[in-house]
């Protein structure tokens, strides 16, 4: 699986959009992004997955680059409740997910 | 809606002895992932299940064994306990195994392991 880097921290603004980076470039033609969430101590919860297009859901959305070597999870408006640790994956597609370091995102009113 | 159900959720062992995590998934889920979290670290994948055979094999010791059920529920087997398998350990379930998982992995809320 493709190793991917992510800011080791993030601070925004309550009610601004919170925009994470990811880079991923050894990532190979057949293996998805995905994006997972932590939040103290509970489980990780899914956000978001996509392969090449740009991907949207209730929660957020998903840029990759043409060349897929970034990506860029947006939280169109981010509230106290998604202070987290963001994390994002490289996987073949239906293979266990290899959580590396992710972003802790603060988000602050 | 259901969701991934895991017991204990606080377990407190000593050096040596056994401990067994047990997960239930969302019903009709037939794929199982077991992660351990250490304090301060991430999440390690340990190993997973699908239709009840083991799938894939991450870092889990020697001293750790799991299986899943005909029911699909499955069980962390931990023994000869050392103070460093403290952690958070975390059970997740998909639908569909390796070929038809949607890629989305449900977590549950975890067993806390503490070894004195």
């Amino acid at each position: 699986d493709a190793k991917t880097t992510q800011p080791t921290s993030m601070d925004c603004a309550e009610g601004r959009a919170a925009n994470l980076p990811c880079n991923h470039s050894t990532i190979s033609g057949n293996e998805y992004v995905y994006w997972y969430r932590q939040i103290h101590s509970q489980g990780p919860q899914y956000i978001i997955h996509g392969l090449k297009n740009n991907e949207t859901n209730e929660m957020a959305s998903l840029i990759i680059t043409e060349d897929r070597k970034s990506s860029t999870l947006i939280l169109p408006h981010a509230t106290l409740r998604d202070t987290a640790v963001y994390y994002c994956i490289v996987s073949l597609y239906g293979n266990k997910l290899v959580f590396g370091a992710g972003t802790i995102l603060r988000v602050k009113s | 809606a259901a969701g991934v159900i895991q017991s204990p959720r606080h377990l407190i062992k000593e050096k040596r002895e056994t401990a067994t995590l047990k997960c239930y998934p969302i019903p009709r889920h037939d794929t199982v992932y077991w992660y351990q979290q250490g304090p301060g670290q991430d999440p390690q994948f340990l190993i997973s299940f699908y239709e009840k055979m083991q799938s894939d094999k991450g870092s889990i010791p020697d001293r750790f064994s799991a299986q899943q059920f005909s029911d699909y529920h499955s069980e962390l087997n931990m023994s000869s306990l050392e103070l460093g398998d403290s952690a958070l350990y975390f059970c997740a379930s998909s639908l569909g195994g390796l070929a038809g998982s949607t890629g989305e992995l449900f977590f549950g809320e975890g067993s806390r392991l503490t070894v004195l």
